[in-house]
């Protein structure tokens, strides 16, 4: 299957800092990534929708300005957890699809934040 | 009503023994459907994609009744590393949109 190539797989932050999230797709060329957030004991929760060369769609309840995304090319998009919160601290894992109904997305391997 | 529900969990079987989770899912237009298997702090996986004719896979079969919008998986001949959180996946008619369904814990015991 595709590869989706997430980093870094762990990150540790102070209160305040930033911390960005890269996906890559290695073997294809993903025209839309999306950005999950799960809590422990809990299913992933869709962020937002991202297409390449334009701005992201969030989810109700995401803050953009807060979790900021960028699609620059077709097997980039980052995400960035900006002045992060204790409460920030999650699994993150995104997905790419090279686009269609049928086709399966494929993940990263996901991004463990803890913000202490 | 959220856009995907599943089974509650967890569910807890002897090897052996046959399971089935459901799933119903609330937008009609939906066009593709998924089941995904993700282990304890890992990424999901894809198990299989559902069919309206069905489809088998092994010990694995997934229906979809689209008159019903209801998605199932049996899974026959439990192994322990069957164990692990099942995802019910739904993509919505541009296939842009991905919906994850709270997901059903699966333990088979020895």
């Amino acid at each position: 299957g595709a590869v989706v190539s997430q980093h870094p797989s762990w990150v540790i932050c102070k209160s305040g800092t930033s911390v960005k999230i890269e996906c890559r797709s290695l073997d294809f060329q993903a025209t839309t990534m999306f950005w999950y957030r799960q809590f422990p004991k809990q299913s992933l929760m869709l962020m937002a929708t991202s297409n390449e060369g334009s701005k992201a769609t969030y989810e109700q309840g995401v803050e953009k300005d807060k979790f900021l995304i960028n699609h620059a090319s077709l097997t980039l998009s980052t995400l960035t957890v900006t002045s992060a919160h204790p409460e920030d601290s999650s699994f993150y894992i995104c997905s790419a699809a090279a686009g269609g109904a049928s086709t399966e997305a494929f993940f990263g391997q996901g991004t463990r934040l803890t913000v202490v | 009503r959220k856009e995907v529900e599943q089974d509650p969990g967890p569910f807890n079987v002897p090897e052996g023994a046959t399971v089935a989770f459901n799933c119903t899912y609330s937008n009609s237009a939906s066009q593709s459907f998924f089941w995904y298997r993700q282990d304890c702090r890992k990424e999901p996986k894809l198990l299989m994609s559902v069919y309206s004719s069905g489809n088998e896979d092994g010990r694995f079969t997934a229906q979809l009744n689209r008159a019903s919008q209801y998605i199932s998986l049996l899974i026959r001949d439990s192994k322990l590393s069957d164990s692990a959180t099942y995802l019910c996946v739904v993509k919505d008619t541009g296939g842009f949109k991905t919906i994850f369904g709270a997901g059903t814990r699966l333990f088979v015991k020895a």
